[in-house]
C-alpha cells in the first residue's frame, strides 16, 4: 500500500498570506490528523477529521482550519500567517474505526517557512 | 492535563553499547502508548503500539515495554543507522485522532 502523501513538501510565504496544505491518507484509512512540529514545542495536535467531520481539535487559534473530502483526502489552511507559524506540518492517517487511540501513520510533512 | 515526558533529551552511545530510553506519562485514562522513530526532515515512522502494562514488543535491536507508569525503549547493541530521534506518544480516552507526544530523545550512535 502507498503511504501517506503530503503536498507541497516545501513552502515559503510572507506574513499575512494564507496557505493550504494537502494530505492523501493510506487507502482505506478514514481518519486524518494534523500536527505542527517545531523545535521548541515538539509535535502538537491541530485537529482530526473522520468521514468529513472534525472529530477532535487541539489548542490552536481559529486561523488554523481544515476539511476532509469524501475520498478521505484532507486539507489544512492557515490564514493571516505569522512568523511563528514556521514549522513542519505533519499529516497522519489511521483506519478510524476503533473505539479509542489507533496507530497513526505519518506522511513526510510540509516544511513551511514564513518570512 | 495529560502529559508525556521523555528522558534523556539526548543520548550518545558507542556502537554496541546497549541502553534504554524512558517515557513517563499521565497514568489516568491512558489507552495506548506509541513509539516512533524520526529521521531529520522526515515524518515519524511507526515502531510499536503497547496497550497493557506488562506488554512487550520487539523489532530487530529494539524492544518496547510498558509498566503502569512508564514505557521503555531498549536498544541492544545499537548501530550507527539507529541514530534518530525517538518519540513516544500517549493516546487517551476516546480520542481516536489525538496523540500526545513527548519531546523526544535524540540518539546518536558512533562507530
Amino acid at each position: 500500500k502507498a503511504g501517506v502523501t503530503q503536498t507541497p513538501r516545501y513552502l515559503i510565504k510572507t506574513r499575512g498570506q494564507q496557505v493550504t496544505l494537502s494530505c492523501s491518507p493510506i487507502s482505506g484509512h478514514r481518519s486524518v490528523s494534523w500536527y505542527q512540529q517545531t523545535p521548541g514545542q515538539g509535535l502538537q495536535f491541530l485537529f482530526e477529521y473522520f468521514s468529513e467531520t472534525q472529530r477532535n481539535k487541539g489548542n490552536f487559534p481559529g486561523r488554523f482550519s481544515g476539511r476532509q473530502f469524501s475520498n478521505s483526502r484532507s486539507e489544512m489552511n492557515v490564514s493571516t500567517l505569522e512568523l511563528g507559524d514556521s514549522a513542519l506540518y505533519l499529516c497522519a492517517s489511521s483506519p478510524g474505526v476503533a473505539g479509542g487511540p489507533e496507530t497513526q501513520y505519518f506522511g513526510p510533512g510540509t516544511r513551511l517557512l514564513v518570512l | 492535563e495529560d502529559q508525556v515526558t521523555q528522558s534523556p533529551e539526548a543520548l550518545r552511545l558507542q556502537e554496541g553499547e546497549s541502553s534504554s530510553l524512558n517515557c513517563s506519562y499521565t497514568v489516568s485514562g491512558l489507552r495506548g502508548l506509541f513509539w516512533y522513530r524520526q529521521d531529520p526532515g522526515k515524518g515519524p515512522e511507526f515502531l510499536f503500539t503497547l496497550y497493557s502494562a506488562g506488554e512487550e514488543k520487539e523489532k530487530e535491536r529494539l524492544k518496547a515495554t510498558l509498566t503502569k507508569k512508564e514505557s521503555f525503549l531498549h536498544i541492544t547493541a545499537p548501530k550507527p543507522e539507529d541514530s534518530a530521534t525517538y518519540l513516544c506518544a500517549g493516546g487517551y480516552g476516546g480520542s481516536q485522532g489525538n496523540l500526545i507526544f513527548g519531546k523526544g530523545t535524540k540518539l546518536s550512535v558512533k562507530p
